[in-house]
């Protein structure tokens, strides 16, 4: 079966460690998202690549880093810097040959630090 | 700076009747918008795209339509169904290849049976 997959799908942190977060496809696809959402919020985008080793802030990437070394794979590091870690995490993919196009998501990661 | 505003939190249709999503935006020229349906604790799920020269795309029970004057796309779902009742978002999308998504926060549905 071919989409995107999160894992895991609830994380639980103590407060001042770093996390990380998987996101893996095999949609062959070259553009990757990492979006947060709070509840009543709309999606905020984290970070996002375009191709393999280059990798854009988004609007709230202040606490979180990213590495693109595969296609395929796209972590999301949540750090201790990061005030308010606690919310729910998806990863999305785009096929790259449009400029347009729908994103597919991954399940989500729920993330909880105490 | 760009916005996007969805009608409404939440919405309750009863079963049968067609349910009207609004999304507005301003501060924004889509090339594209977009529609996803995201159930509780689950990624969005894309469902329909339109582009700024369509006035109208359909999808089985599903509709939109997307008047780049007004700035304002409406997605119905006709002959709705309890299994309709979830989160729909509404997406922007640029023109360039860098041009990032942008969505609203979503209207929550509940077709009562």
């Amino acid at each position: 079966d071919g989409g995107i997959t999160q894992s895991p799908k609830y994380l639980f942190r103590k407060e001042g460690q770093n996390v990380t977060l998987s996101c893996e496809q095999n949609l062959n696809h070259d553009a990757m998202y990492w979006y947060r959402q709070d509840p009543g919020q709309g999606l905020r985008l984290i970070y996002y690549s375009q191709i393999v080793n280059d990798f854009q802030k988004g609007d709230i990437a202040e606490g979180y880093s990213v590495s693109r070394e595969k296609k395929e794979s796209f972590p999301l590091t949540v750090t201790s810097a990061q005030k308010n870690p606690t919310a729910f995490y998806l990863c999305a993919s785009k096929g790259s040959l449009a400029a347009f196009g729908e994103q597919y998501f991954g399940p989500g990661t729920r993330l909880t630090v105490t | 700076s760009q916005k996007i505003e969805q009608n409404s939190e939440a919405l309750n249709i009863q079963e049968g009747k067609t349910a009207t999503l609004t999304c507005n935006y301003t501060n924004y020229s889509p090339a594209y918008l977009q529609w996803y349906r995201q159930d509780p604790g689950r990624g969005p799920v894309f469902l329909l795209l339109i582009r700024e020269n369509e006035k109208e795309k359909r999808k089985e029970r599903l509709k939109v339509t997307f008047d780049t004057t007004l700035k304002q796309s409406l997605f119905h779902i006709t002959a709705s169904q309890p299994a309709d009742s979830a989160t729909y978002l509404c997406a922007l999308d640029g023109r360039n290849r860098d041009d990032k998504i942008i969505f609203g926060k979503g209207t929550r549905l509940h077709i009562l049976p």
